[in-house]
């Protein structure tokens, strides 16, 4: 597609549910990240995944998130058991690789009820 | 971590003065990217500057690099209101395997 596209945009859930948050990158960018945003913060690093490579997992906070990508294009963070503190905007980023630049979807604002 | 902290926090000006962000990082990195972010929600790649560049121009925007005080700047020229936003600047890792590390941002408000 044109650009990164995530979805739902919104989602509210109520504590102790699962949630799972899509991200579609552009396509042809080998590389795709996972972000999260708390109200007023920075980007905190969630996962990465380049390629056929195993993911670099070191960001996620607890063994409740995962993610996954298949066939090297769509991919979905899952958050099992949700807490109140999981609330934030969850941010999706492909690139081509290497040095370059980001390309970020509009995030999923989630909020845990 | 977050290895990229920009400076200051939050910056007022008024439409037609110029803005400037700085942002310090802690170590070696390859390149330094700034990004804008509007409302809360996907941010827009603004300009990268490579480790062996010292200043690079795009449009109103300036970016330096000092690599030696491990630092950047961010200079925004004639500012409009639409220039409202947060900008935060991004270091990688040396290897290029590594994801970017951002900061918490410069909250800029440009006053019509």
């Amino acid at each position: 597609g044109a650009g990164v596209s995530q979805s739902p945009s919104n989602k509210v859930t109520e504590k102790g549910k699962d949630v799972e948050l899509r991200c579609d990158p552009i396509s042809g960018h080998t590389a795709l990240y996972w972000y999260r945003q708390s109200l007023g913060q920075g980007l905190e690093f969630l996962i990465y995944f380049q390629g056929n490579s195993a993911p670099d997992k070191s960001g996620l906070p607890s063994d409740r998130f995962s993610a996954e990508r298949t066939g090297g294009s769509v991919s979905t963070l899952t958050i099992q058991r949700t807490q109140q503190e999981d609330s934030a905007v969850y941010l999706c980023a492909s690139s081509a690789g290497g040095f370059g630049g980001y390309t970020f979807g509009s995030g999923t604002r989630l909020t845990v009820v | 971590s977050q290895q990229g902290e920009e400076d200051p926090q939050a910056l007022s000006i008024q439409e037609g003065e110029n803005a400037t962000m700085n942002c310090s990082y802690k170590t070696s990195i390859n390149n330094l990217q700034w990004y804008r972010q509007n409302s809360g929600r996907g941010l827009v790649h603004l300009i990268l500057i490579r480790s062996n560049e010292r200043e690079k121009h795009s449009g109103r925007l300036r970016v330096t690099l000092d690599t030696s005080k491990k630092s950047s700047s961010l200079l925004i020229t004639a500012s409009r209101a639409a220039d409202t936003a947060s900008y935060f600047c991004a270091t990688d890792g040396h290897s290029g395997n590594t994801p970017l590390v951002f900061g918490k941002g410069t909250r800029l408000s440009v006053i019509a």
